[in-house]
């Protein structure tokens, strides 16, 4: 019965460096959204991935982030050229559909040095 | 207006009140609605879903909706210490389908 999974739980990098950052869906569930937050902030959306599919980016930056949910394997957000501004947790959801209930994985923190 | 707006706080409510939390919403056809509990250096964990009019109660927890007046509410009853937290309002928006997190209340309760 496992839920979402996230790993690592914690990143450390140096400016310049690229991170990334995995995700596994609940079983079951084949919808993934992916979500940035800031100390004392609230939930930032970035993008929504079926398998295969980027449904929605909307709220991703447009340079140096990227995302994936491959056929097989975790959905990956991936940082290039990381900077200071990038540290932030960053949170994994699955849901079995677009509107069903998003159940969290426990963070990935991001710390940029 | 914002698009899911809530009340910062804190919120101090004494152990074993009431405690009460809101959550305004600017699309009209929105049609589910989430409450979801953060611990600092946590993950967001859900409490409670609900979709129609009225209340829907689960334990301590109790969800009011009025889609006629853009609220929803989440009431806690016999508050503990331990329901310290910031409490996540969460609409899936109708016009672009797409879920948005309120930036959450945070909540004290006082021992």
């Amino acid at each position: 019965n496992a839920g979402v999974m996230q790993n690592p739980r914690h990143l450390v990098r140096r400016r310049g460096q690229e991170a990334r950052l995995r995700c596994s869906p609940m079983k079951g569930h084949s919808h993934v959204y992916w979500y940035r937050q800031l100390p004392e902030e609230g939930l930032k959306f970035m993008v929504y991935l079926q398998k295969e599919n980027i449904i929605d980016e909307s709220g991703m930056p447009k340079e140096r982030f990227s995302a994936e949910f491959p056929k097989e394997g975790p959905s990956i957000l991936r940082i290039q050229q990381v900077v200071r501004g990038d540290s932030a947790a960053y949170f994994c959801a699955s849901s079995g559909s677009r509107h069903e209930t998003q159940y969290f994985g426990p963070g990935t923190r991001l710390l940029v040095l | 207006q914002k698009e899911v707006e809530q009340n910062s706080g804190p919120l101090s409510v004494p152990e074993g009140a009431i405690a009460s939390l809101n959550c305004t919403y600017s699309d009209r056809g929105s049609q589910s609605f989430f409450w979801y509990r953060q611990y600092s250096g946590k993950s967001p964990e859900l409490i409670m879903s609900i979709y129609s009019n009225g209340d829907k109660e689960d334990g301590r927890f109790t969800a009011q909706l009025n889609k006629a007046s853009q609220y929803v509410s989440l009431l806690i009853r016999d508050s503990q210490p331990s329901d310290s937290a910031t409490y996540l309002c969460a609409v899936n928006m109708n016009r672009d389908d797409k879920i948005i997190f309120g930036k959450g209340t945070r909540l004290h309760i006082l021992p």
